[in-house]
């Protein structure tokens, strides 16, 4: 069964700590992306990836990272630079970058203790 | 550049009504348009999307969409709502650089 997974599902976060979030794709695309979503706002690009070993800022990447070592994972670390970090997470990947249909991973809920 | 409105956060109709969300688009370039849905603590799922070709797309769940380019429109309708509808519903356009720009998302509630 292709998709994409996401873990875990709830995230806790403590003052000053550094998170991950894993993303997992076994559909073999090339293209891999990261969005926060919060409440009323659409979705918002943290940082997007065309194909492994790159990858590039979107909107809001400031106190975020992210490593494209394997072309089926793309983690998001979420840094205690970044001061707001609730959030609901959403990974997403597409056949290539300049494939319009992107499919998406079941999301990570990212709470601050 | 490019950006995309979904009148409503909110949209309620009844079980069995017709569903009508609105998507409005602006686009330097000629648009690919998507609809996805969103239910509760759940990733984003693919309803339908237009490239090029015939105007009125048909996705899954019954739902459809017509582009209308002299409206900049893209609105999602489904004749007969079922309960099991209830989601959020997200607009988005592809961007100059071929990344998505998204609504900001409309909830639709099904009433009994």
């Amino acid at each position: 069964d292709g998709g994409i997974t996401q873990s875990p599902k709830y995230l806790f976060r403590k003052e000053g700590q550094n998170v991950t979030l894993s993303c997992e794709q076994n559909l073999n695309h090339d293209a891999m992306y990261w969005y926060r979503q919060d409440p009323g706002q659409g979705l918002r690009l943290i940082y997007y990836s065309q194909i492994v070993n790159d990858f590039q800022k979107g909107d809001i990447a400031e106190g975020y990272s992210v490593s494209r070592e394997k072309k089926e994972s793309f983690p998001l670390t979420v840094t205690s630079a970044q001061k707001n970090p609730t959030a609901f997470y959403l990974c997403a990947s597409s056949i290539a970058w300049d494939e319009e249909t992107q499919y998406f991973g079941p999301g990570t809920r990212l709470l601050v203790l | 550049a490019q950006s995309v409105t979904q009148l409503g956060s909110h949209v309620s109709v009844s079980e069995g009504a017709l569903v009508l969300l609105r998507c409005n688009y602006s686009s330097s370039v000629p648009p690919y348009l998507f609809w996805y849905v969103q239910y509760p603590n759940q990733g984003l799922q693919l309803l339908l999307k237009y490239t090029t070709g015939a105007t009125l797309v048909k996705g899954i769940n019954g739902f459809e969409a017509e582009f209308k380019k002299s409206e900049t429109s893209f609105h999602l309708t489904k004749p007969s709502a079922h309960m099991s509808d209830a989601a959020e519903y997200f607009c988005a356009v592809i961007g100059s650089n071929y990344q998505l720009i998204w609504g900001a998302g409309t909830k639709l509630i099904i009433k009994p």
